[in-house]
């Protein structure tokens, strides 16, 4: 089945810095990605979802300047927390579906670790 | 609310029988999937089901879709140890965005 990635799987910042999330589609073009946020013991939020060359559709109560999120290429989405603080600190997952599926096939996701 | 609910919220059972999880939705869906996640992982996709459908298989797996109740059941027949995980439906409506439910933890005992 199709394959996305996720870059880095794992990583802990300080309070204030700002951090990079790659989401790539390895062996097909994703038209749109999906990014989600899953806090401890609860379900997927979806965040925002990304169509390729155009702006991102962000969710009621995610704020746009805070989760910057870039879709340059048919194949790789980025978010990137601006600012990061502990409360930030979750599970973040991306996730891709081509022009032709039903499907979406998700990433493995990243912890991020606010300190 | 932006999520479905999933009933139960967890389930413990032994090795070798089935697992029944419920799911709720609130609007009118193109689709809907359900999803298994073990701990600290992403998500891995186990069988979809249009709105057009009323039951569909899957080896172990069996789901119905009841559009009329805005409800759908997943059964897990003749569980394994390791069928242990999350369970998240997901609701498909139109733009194609996911809405997921609570989950439920299911324990298989070995």
């Amino acid at each position: 089945g199709a394959v996305v990635s996720q870059h880095p799987s794992r990583v802990i910042c300080k309070s204030g810095t700002s951090v990079k999330i790659e989401c790539r589609s390895l062996d097909f073009q994703a038209t749109t990605m999906f990014w989600y946020r899953q806090f401890p013991k609860q379900s997927l939020m979806l965040m925002a979802t990304s169509n390729e060359g155009s702006k991102a559709t962000y969710e009621q109560g995610v704020e746009k300047d805070k989760f910057l999120i870039n879709h340059a290429s048919l194949t790789l989405s980025t978010l990137t927390v601006t600012s990061a603080h502990p409360e930030d600190s979750s599970f973040y997952i991306c996730s891709a579906r081509d022009y032709r599926g039903w499907t979406q096939y998700f990433g493995p996701g990243t912890r991020l670790l606010v300190l | 609310s932006q999520q479905g609910e999933e009933d139960p919220q967890a389930l413990s059972i032994q090795e070798g029988e089935n697992a029944t999880m419920n799911c709720s939705y609130k609007t009118s869906i193109n689709n809907l999937q359900w999803y298994r996640q073990n701990s600290g992982r992403g998500l891995v996709h186990l069988i979809l089901i249009r709105s057009n459908e009323r039951e569909k298989h899957s080896g172990r797996l069996r789901v119905t879709l009841d559009t009329s109740k805005k409800s759908s059941s997943l059964l897990i027949t003749a569980s394994r140890a390791a069928d242990t995980a999350s369970y998240f439906c997901a609701s498909e409506a139109a733009g194609n965005k996911l809405t997921f439910g609570g989950g439920t933890r299911v324990l298989v005992k070995p």
